[in-house]
């Protein structure tokens, strides 16, 4: 079945500092999602894509729906303790409009 | 409130036995979902549903049931036949259409002992 590759895997940050994590894929997507998800919990919708080339920010959160509609990035800036977790990123085509691919989540941790 | 609601939280199976998670939504929504997450690991599609008395095979069905006899409920049953059963299963809902993003519930956390 399609597939997103999610990256990095994990990463270690320390407070304060910017995140990039980014999403790609071998097929086109009509709506990139990205999710944070706590421990023991389900995942948090953070911000919605709909068209290729969007930029869309959610407080210290940014997200792009890459051009090519095959890609999407998300930025944390300024990161504080609550942002640990897993982010995932998720898409949506119009050959399987119901069906909502995951990436396999990136793991956020911050150094003490 | 509106949402979506799973229950129970934490389940315990005996080897052998059938179990029915229950996923129920307010929101009014068409489509219904349920994804497994085993630890460490990203979310995998077992089955969805775009409307009532309809759904589709995700990429692990086996060994996995479902119904949607109302647009409310999507319940699944993990079968006897399901080799690993021992998982984090997830519920998600959407209002349905290309640009409606889904909505997840607390999570089901079961286990075989």
């Amino acid at each position: 079945g399609q597939q997103l590759n999610q990256s990095p895997q994990s990463m270690f940050i320390q407070e304060g500092e910017d995140v990039s994590m980014n999403c790609t894929s071998s097929s086109i997507f009509n709506t990139w999602l990205w999710y944070k998800q706590d421990p023991g919990e389900g995942p948090v919708l953070l911000i919605a894509l709909y068209k290729a080339g969007e930029l869309t920010s959610n407080g210290r959160l940014t997200a792009q729906f890459g051009i090519t509609r095959k890609d999407s990035f998300l930025n944390i800036s300024a990161s504080i303790p609550s942002d640990v977790g897993i982010y995932f990123c998720a898409g949506q085509n119009g050959s399987s409009a119901s069906k909502i691919i995951f990436g396999s989540g990136t793991r956020l941790s911050i150094r003490p | 409130d509106g949402g979506i609601t799973q229950s129970p939280k934490y389940l315990f199976r005996k080897e052998g036995q059938n179990v029915t998670l229950s996923c129920e939504q307010n929101l009014n929504h068409d489509a219904m979902y349920w994804y497994r997450q085993d630890p460490g690991q990203g979310l995998r599609l077992i089955y969805y549903s775009q409307i009532v008395n309809d759904f589709q095979k995700g990429d692990i069905a086996e060994g996995y049931s479902v119904s949607r006899e109302k647009k409310e409920s999507f319940p699944l049953t993990v079968t006897s036949a399901q080799k690993n059963p021992t998982a984090f299963y997830l519920c998600a809902s959407r209002r349905g259409g290309l640009d409606t993003e889904a909505f997840f519930g607390q999570g089901t956390r079961l286990t075989v002992v």
